[in-house]
């Protein structure tokens, strides 16, 4: 009954070489949102999507881009990873904009050679 | 600016003691708190929340004490178990986004036998 699903759980790639996580749901959630979690620290928020409509923060990175074709669906493109972006990447959902209660999937873990 | 400064960075509880975990936030526009619970190679999981009209609330062994005119909150866990040992992160979110939270740094308890 997983509700919120990462692949891969465990990704290398190397330095420069694009990479794409992928999250899927199961919850039929309007929004969805990634999250950058490196060692020790707290997740820091990348972007996320309510819907079609794709938010961006500010400090992200134009390194990192983000597909969500569809509601069930969201992918995390990394068009060229550096040393620093080695971390667990973290896929959330939330049912719409009022609503408080993120569901989390397990991770991505990305290593950078 | 960090908008939810949290403390201790790490706490050691002997089993049955009491763990505090305290949040203090700047932003007098946040209207929900949630504590999140994450285990080593895992996402964070919603453990308890709640919104400023409210002083305590109390889940079990959990409870969440809100001080508004300090800007502070913190978490309770009576009768501390092994299988507490995990990561904890403070949250605050704002109605208009409520899913969209700003998280503090994380404390890491080890409850011990």
């Amino acid at each position: 009954d997983a509700m919120v699903i990462q692949n891969p759980r465990y990704q290398v790639t190397q330095f420069g070489k694009p990479v794409t996580l992928s999250c899927s749901q199961t919850l039929n959630h309007n929004v969805m949102y990634w999250y950058q979690q490196k060692s020790s620290q707290a997740p820091k928020l990348l972007f996320h999507y309510y819907d079609k409509d794709f938010n961006n923060e500010a400090d992200t990175p134009d390194n990192f881009q983000s597909r969500r074709p569809n509601t069930s669906f969201c992918f995390l493109d990394i068009r060229s990873p550096g040393l620093g972006d080695a971390a667990m990447y973290l896929c959330a959902t939330s049912r719409d904009r009022t609503a408080w209660e993120q569901y989390f999937g397990p991770g991505t873990r990305l290593t950078v050679t | 600016q960090q908008q939810v400064k949290q403390s201790p960075q790490s706490l050691i509880v002997q089993k049955g003691g009491i763990s505090i975990i305290n949040c203090a936030y700047e932003n007098t526009a946040f209207d929900y708190f949630p504590w999140y619970q994450q285990f080593p190679g895992k996402g964070p999981a919603l453990l308890i929340a709640i919104r400023p009209d409210v002083s305590e609330k109390k889940e079990g062994r959990f409870t969440i004490s809100f001080n508004k005119s300090a800007k502070q909150f913190s978490l309770h866990i009576m009768d501390s178990q092994p299988g507490d040992s995990a990561t904890y992160f403070c949250a605050a979110s704002r109605d208009t986004n409520a899913g969209k939270s700003t998280f503090g740094d994380g404390t890491t308890l080890t409850v011990k036998p």
